[in-house]
């Protein structure tokens, strides 16, 4: 199994740019997240899935937006990039909730210049 | 909304003193977890205590669940460099199963 994959790994955007990230896991995993972690202030999260069809807001959902098409993938979008934005990205899995070890992906470092 | 506090936010041991690092939460949690993150990796999963009280141990690592179920801490016996990290603490608030809040972390280093 790969786990959890991220891509891409590095990006740098000018501001007013959109992107997505891309999010997959192998595991059969019901639930994943995305979280942004800035120097200093840990992991806050963005947005969840608790299934296919199933997304909703984490504690820091402004200017990203997700969706959850099949079990396997959780991309977030940029729609319009600002400086505040540039950060480290992780995408998550579990099992079946936060009540399980959650699977982190490798990251992507997000420059917005 | 719920806060998890973790100190300190750094620590610097000669290899082989002890490291302990705390988390303490504004509301009772029903589980909390332990994780590693090396310095430019991903944070790893270590364990979760779920228990009032609970006390478990992984080798050198000995995690705690505080009787009130809103603090916890994680201490490391006679550190290697192996141990350098950033170690956080994630809480889960009683009735939320989708929602984990991390503590900022605690960066341990190591001096061989």
């Amino acid at each position: 199994n790969a786990g959890v994959t991220q891509t891409p790994k590095f990006q740098v955007l000018k501001t007013g740019q959109s992107m997505t990230l891309q999010c997959a896991q192998d595991m059969n995993h019901e639930y994943m997240s995305w979280y942004r972690q800035d120097p200093g202030m840990g992991l806050r999260l963005i947005h969840y899935s608790v299934g296919a069809g199933i997304t909703d807001q984490g504690e820091v959902p402004n200017g990203y937006n997700v969706s959850r098409s099949t079990t396997e993938d959780f991309p977030l979008r940029l729609l319009s990039a600002a400086p505040s934005q540039t950060s480290v990205y992780f995408c998550a899995s579990s099992y079946a909730g936060v009540g399980y070890e959650q699977y982190f992906g490798p990251g992507t470092r997000l420059t917005v210049t | 909304g719920q806060q998890v506090m973790q100190i300190p936010q750094y620590q610097h041991v000669q290899e082989g003193e002890d490291f302990t690092t705390y988390c303490n939460s504004s509301t009772t949690l029903s589980n909390i977890q332990w994780y590693k993150q090396r310095p430019g990796g991903h944070p790893v999963f270590l364990i979760q205590l779920v228990k009032s009280g609970e006390v478990k141990k992984q080798k050198r690592l000995t995690f705690q669940f505080g009787e009130a179920k809103k603090n916890s801490s994680l201490h490391i016996t006679a550190t290697q460099t192996t141990d350098v990290g950033t170690y956080f603490c994630a809480g889960l608030r009683g009735g939320s199963n989708y929602k984990l809040t991390f503590g900022k972390g605690t960066l341990l280093t190591v001096n061989p």
